[in-house]
């Protein structure tokens, strides 16, 4: 039974290029969640998105950011023009259903903007 | 603002102790407060978690007690092991709405 995966692990991009993060919910989750996590800091959530569905973003900023969940395939989350402050770990999470409460995280991508 | 504020921020306890790691919230929403253990690199996992109709929650050394008057909840682990070592986060939900403390590090002396 896997987990919640996550790829690439690590990512670097310069100042200006696009990340792209994938995130594949457990086998039978249909809730995805993804949060920001800064170096000794807990976790930040961004966006909760059901397929096809975009249910709660107000934890994402509102320019460059961007996350979709499709019909098919992971969840991504893209950030455009990146800068130097988006350097973080980016957690994505999954649930069975709205209402199971237990969200269950995968390894984590780790940007590094230089 | 800062919904759920977790104390103490680091915690060293030797082997054999009791661990104690303390949450409160302020939104009274929340209906379900999860405990997550990260070691350095890995994701966070789910630990034990408890919904305010109950008081108290044990799963082996990790007990969560919870008092709803006073919005708290603090995570008890017993007879702390070096393998414990890792940073725990507490976090308060309400209808997928997930809000995290700042995390605790705990060392666990040999």
């Amino acid at each position: 039974n896997a987990g919640v995966m996550q790829n690439p692990r690590h990512l670097v991009r310069r100042r200006g290029q696009e990340a792209r993060l994938r995130c594949s919910p457990m086998k039978g989750h249909s809730h995805v969640y993804w949060y920001r996590q800064l170096p000794e800091e807990g976790l930040k959530f961004m966006v909760y998105l059901q397929k096809e569905n975009i249910i709660d973003e107000s934890g994402m900023p509102k320019e460059r950011f961007s996350a979709e969940f499709p019909k098919e395939g992971p969840s991504i989350l893209r950030i455009q023009q990146v800068v130097r402050g988006d350097s973080a770990a980016y957690f994505c999470a999954s649930s069975l259903a709205q209402g199971a409460y237990e969200q269950y995280f995968g390894p984590g991508t780790r940007l590094t903007v230089t | 603002q800062q919904q759920v504020k977790q104390s103490p921020q680091s915690l060293i306890v030797q082997k054999g102790g009791i661990s104690i790691i303390n949450c409160a919230y302020e939104n009274t929403a929340f209906d379900y407060f999860p405990w997550y253990q990260q070691f350095p690199g890995k994701g966070p996992a789910l630990l034990i978690a408890i919904r305010p109709d109950v008081s108290e929650k044990k799963e082996g050394r990790f007990t969560i007690s919870f008092n709803k008057s006073a919005k708290q909840f603090s995570l008890h682990i017993m007879d702390s092991q070096p393998g414990d070592s890792a940073t725990y986060f507490c976090a308060a939900n309400n209808n997928n709405d997930m809000r995290f403390g700042a995390g605790t590090r705990l060392t666990v002396k040999p």
